[in-house]
């Protein structure tokens, strides 16, 4: 069965670090990427996605993640993160885009935490 | 513009009660349908999802079942709710051919 794979449950850093949360999947086939972030008390918004094309994507808030096909992995980077920061982050996958039956799976969530 | 409407936000029920969340989506025609339950450190796990009226796929075996009347109404049901049922039910949306899922505000369901 397909599956979505976030080893950090919890990243607390400082203001300014950098960030890197990881995201795996098992799936042979073709794939769309998607992190979503929930701030607390909010419902889910979309942060960035992959469909095609550059594998490194861009987002909100100057996020971006790099899709490695070869490891199967999504990472989400951020050079310097801020407070506002502070959210749960999902790593979703969508394993069949060329069929109706769109499912999205998404993992576990990693909660980043960052420290004023 | 698209969007979706999930309710009620709150929902305390007795264990053995039935229940009905109800899900709707405006301004998109034959969207997929999606519900999933959020719980604390296990994240988004998918209930079920579908691709058109009365075409549901489960994805977990489980005390619940899902309907879907209209092509934009998703029904998540009880005939006779657990304590592990508590939790927080997220309803979504996404396009037909694979695009992101637009999310409902969720509803919190408290099993007593």
């Amino acid at each position: 069965a397909q599956s979505v794979s976030q080893h950090n449950h919890h990243v607390i850093l400082s203001e300014a670090a950098s960030l890197e949360l990881g995201c795996n999947y098992s799936y042979g086939g073709t794939v769309n990427l998607f992190w979503y972030v929930q701030y607390p008390g909010q419902h889910l918004q979309l942060l960035l996605k992959y469909f095609s094309g550059d594998p490194l994507v861009k987002g909100i808030k100057g996020f971006e993640a790099e899709f490695i096909k070869s490891k199967f992995s999504f990472n989400l980077r951020k050079p310097s993160v801020q407070w506002s920061d502070t959210a749960e982050y999902f790593c979703a996958v969508n394993p069949s885009s060329y069929s109706s039956a769109s499912k999205i799976i998404f993992g576990s969530g990693t909660r980043l935490s960052i420290r004023p | 513009s698209q969007t979706i409407h999930q309710w009620p936000a709150t929902l305390v029920q007795p264990v053995g009660s039935p229940l009905s969340l109800e899900c709707t989506v405006e301004g998109t025609s034959n969207p997929n349908l999606y519900w999933y339950r959020q719980a604390a450190g296990r994240g988004l796990q998918l209930l079920f999802y579908s691709v058109g009226i009365g075409q549901i796929s489960s994805e977990v075996p489980q005390n619940l079942s899902a309907s879907r009347p209209q092509d934009r109404q998703f029904i998540l049901s009880s005939k006779k709710l657990l304590l592990s049922d508590s939790g927080f039910y997220l309803c979504a949306w996404s396009r037909v051919g694979g695009t992101e899922a637009f999310f409902g505000q969720g509803t919190r369901l408290t099993v007593v």
